[in-house]
């Protein structure tokens, strides 16, 4: 079974300043990892993901994640926030053989300008 | 191209009926996912449906729930007899096959509300 942990439900950052996102891993078998964002009243969209090739990896709007099996992590960053980064961030995981996305709690980021 | 799509986007019900939820996803994806979202539970799965096999039923969280794929494409998520802790919003998912690797689709959403 796999599972991931998310600290802190709410998450304060400075226009311009660094987003940093944690999230941790278990998995009984090679994990691939997912990075998704929702805007208030609409679905999860996806914004990188791990899948066994680079370990680190770059998404869309300015993200990057890097996978540390040692640490068991992936945690997202973008180094300058923007107001539009306003949003919650839900890490995910799947596994060889198992392919039903298990969420963490999510992060509510707000975007102090 | 057309996304995932739901509805209805919000339903409002009295505890005791019968409901009934609409995902249809992307064209060309085999496969077709459902999850909840819930402020106690956050995001959990429910069920999996993969081209014409038999459907991973292991999420759902009690025989009140059930879900059909007719065609290989739309599907229906039902829920009898609803209670007050079936309040959430359903989220539907679909990707092009069911590989754990797969970018999952989500759509905006089937917000219900129990009362």
């Amino acid at each position: 079974a796999q599972s991931v942990t998310q600290l802190g439900s709410h998450v304060s950052v400075s226009e311009g300043a660094l987003v940093l996102l944690r999230c941790n891993y278990s998995s009984s078998v090679p994990p691939y990892l997912f990075w998704y964002v929702q805007y208030p009243n609409q679905g999860l969209q996806l914004l990188l993901k791990y899948t066994s090739a680079a370990t680190l990896v770059k998404g869309i709007n300015g993200f990057e994640a890097e996978f540390k099996k040692s640490e068991t992590s992936f945690h997202l960053t973008k180094p300058s926030a923007h107001m539009s980064d306003a949003a919650e961030y839900f890490c995910a995981v799947t596994g060889y053989g198992n392919n039903r996305l298990a969420f963490g709690k999510g992060n509510q980021v707000v975007v102090i300008p | 191209g057309a996304g995932v799509s739901q509805s209805p986007s919000n339903k409002v019900t009295e505890k005791g009926k019968d409901v009934e939820l609409r995902c249809d996803p992307i064209s060309g994806h085999t496969a077709l996912y459902w999850y909840r979202q819930s402020l106690g539970q956050g995001l959990e799965f429910l069920i999996y449906f993969q081209g014409n096999s038999a459907p991973d039923k292991s999420g759902l969280p009690s025989d009140r729930f059930s879900a059909e794929r007719t065609g290989g494409s739309v599907s229906t998520l039902t829920i009898q007899r609803t209670q007050q802790e079936d309040s959430a919003v359903y989220l539907c998912a679909s990707s092009l096959e069911g590989l754990e690797t797969y970018e999952q689709y989500f759509g905006p959403g089937t917000r219900l509300t129990v009362t």
